[in-house]
């Protein structure tokens, strides 16, 4: 199997507090791990991609001071909203591949931010 | 600018029917296209994947039919149900850089009893 989780599943805080979002691999080491933001009703846009050990490759308009990936292992990898506001409320969704393809990514199943 | 492009945006199928999603691209390095599946609130679950070399792959009910030639494949599902009624996505990456997958715009599946 190729089972990816992601903590929390949901959270809600208030505008300019940080949020950290977890994304583990479970039964295997994670070549590489992407970052995608989901609106309402729309596709899958990636964030970032991060190899771990590595600084992460962000997407054209993606602020990285903004959006924090941390990874640190070859099970984990980390998403730190800082100083979030409202506009950041969305949904997060981790994948992460194995092997030396990066095609097959495995997704987790979302993290649901509200931002108040 | 939509590396691949997806239609319909939604689709209404009778339980029992055929289901057809169709999806274009442009980029001719590609080789790896894979279709997702998303229920509401979960991530998107890969269903089924095809790489160039054939023109059809097929999984229980679900087939991929690809056309080189044109750019083209397309996800069939065949005795639609119910529990099919989801988001679909497709899916293309290449073998160079960092095989990033690039999502079509989604098609929301609905199968009516």
């Amino acid at each position: 199997g190729a089972v990816v989780s992601q903590h929390p599943s949901w959270v809600i805080c208030k505008s300019g507090t940080s949020v950290k979002i977890e994304c583990r691999s479970l039964d295997f080491q994670a070549t590489t791990m992407f970052w995608y933001r989901q609106f309402p009703k729309q596709s899958l846009m990636l964030m970032a991609t991060s190899n771990e050990g590595s600084k992460a490759t962000y997407e054209q308009g993606v602020e990285k001071d903004k959006f924090l990936i941390n990874h640190a292992s070859l099970t984990l990898s980390t998403l730190t909203v800082t100083s979030a506001h409202p506009e950041d409320s969305s949904f997060y969704i981790c994948s992460a591949t194995k092997g030396q393809r990066t095609d097959t990514q495995y997704f987790g199943p979302g993290t649901r931010l509200t931002v108040l | 600018q939509q590396q691949v492009k997806q239609s319909p945006q939604s689709l209404i199928v009778q339980k029992g029917g055929i289901s057809i999603i169709n999806c274009a691209y442009e980029n001719t390095a590609f080789d790896y296209f894979p279709w997702y599946q998303q229920f509401p609130g979960k991530g998107p679950a890969l269903l089924i994947a095809i790489r160039p070399d054939v023109s059809e792959k097929e999984e229980g009910r679900f087939t991929i039919s690809f056309n080189k030639s044109a750019k083209q494949f397309s996800l069939h599902i065949m005795d639609s149900q119910p529990g099919d009624s989801a988001t679909y996505f497709c899916a293309a990456s290449g073998t160079t850089g960092a095989n990033n997958l690039f999502f079509g715009t989604g098609t929301r599946l609905t199968v009516i009893p």
